[in-house]
């Protein structure tokens, strides 16, 4: 069974840093492309995100919101995938989501998501 | 960018009910385009890839059509557990964006 599963939000101050861990088990890790989507609160999705994989160069593209201050890594001896947030304003507090990409192009397994709170 | 905008944001609708959500992408997109399902405190859930071709598990009550820069998703017959908010997705080109959602609800 496939399993995505967050973990590192919580509470910071802007202008603060934080790092997401997502932990996944029940595929193949290493193959695959992952995203990280993130969801104010009462707001829709907004994809965050991607890296790609090994074959790939582990090449990395970002939503312009934060590009320069959000970097994706991973680790596939760990199967995990991280997101490392820098400079962090009020409008990034949402739950952070990763999800991996699929053979058919599309985010078809999801993590339960951690909350990101930005504020003073 | 490219946008994605839904129509409508909001619908009422009775058990039974046909429901057809429209998406429409501000430029070509081929058919790259899926759409996914979430229900209030969870993740979302992938419908659809490919503008109509449906996830393994998902009930054949839902469909999806359309090329290029219209689309739709189509609840044939509307069951109590289809009651959430519905999000198309382009992923032709990056950025990868959504569309703002269509919440359903119980009429």
């Amino acid at each position: 069974e496939v399993q995505l599963v967050e973990s590192g939000g919580g509470l910071v101050q802007p202008g603060g840093s934080l790092r997401l861990s997502c932990a996944a088990s029940g595929f193949t890790f290493s193959d695959h492309y992952m995203d990280w989507v993130r969801q104010a609160p009462g707001k829709g999705l907004e994809w965050v995100g991607r890296t790609r994989n090994k074959p790939n160069s582990y090449t990395t593209e970002y939503a312009a919101s934060v590009k320069g201050r959000f970097t994706i890594s991973r680790d596939d001896s760990r199967n995990s995938l991280y997101l490392h947030m820098n400079s962090l304003k009020t409008e990034d507090t949402a739950v952070y989501y990763c999800a991996r990409r699929g053979g058919n192009y599309v985010l078809d397994y999801w993590g339960q998501g951690t909350l990101v709170t930005v504020s003073s | 960018d490219i946008q994605m905008t839904q129509s409508p944001s909001s619908l009422s609708a009775s058990v039974g009910d046909r429901v057809t959500i429209t998406c429409r992408a501000s430029q070509g997109i081929s058919n790259c385009l899926a759409w996914f399902q979430q229900k209030p405190g969870k993740a979302p859930k992938s419908l659809i890839y490919a503008a109509s071709s449906l996830q393994s598990g998902v009930p054949s009550r839902f469909s999806g059509s359309g090329s290029g820069t219209d689309f739709t998703l189509t609840i044939s017959s509307l069951q109590p557990e289809d009651f959430a908010t519905y999000y198309c997705q382009q992923y032709k080109s990056y950025p990868l964006t959504f569309g703002g959602g269509t919440k359903v609800e119980i009429k």
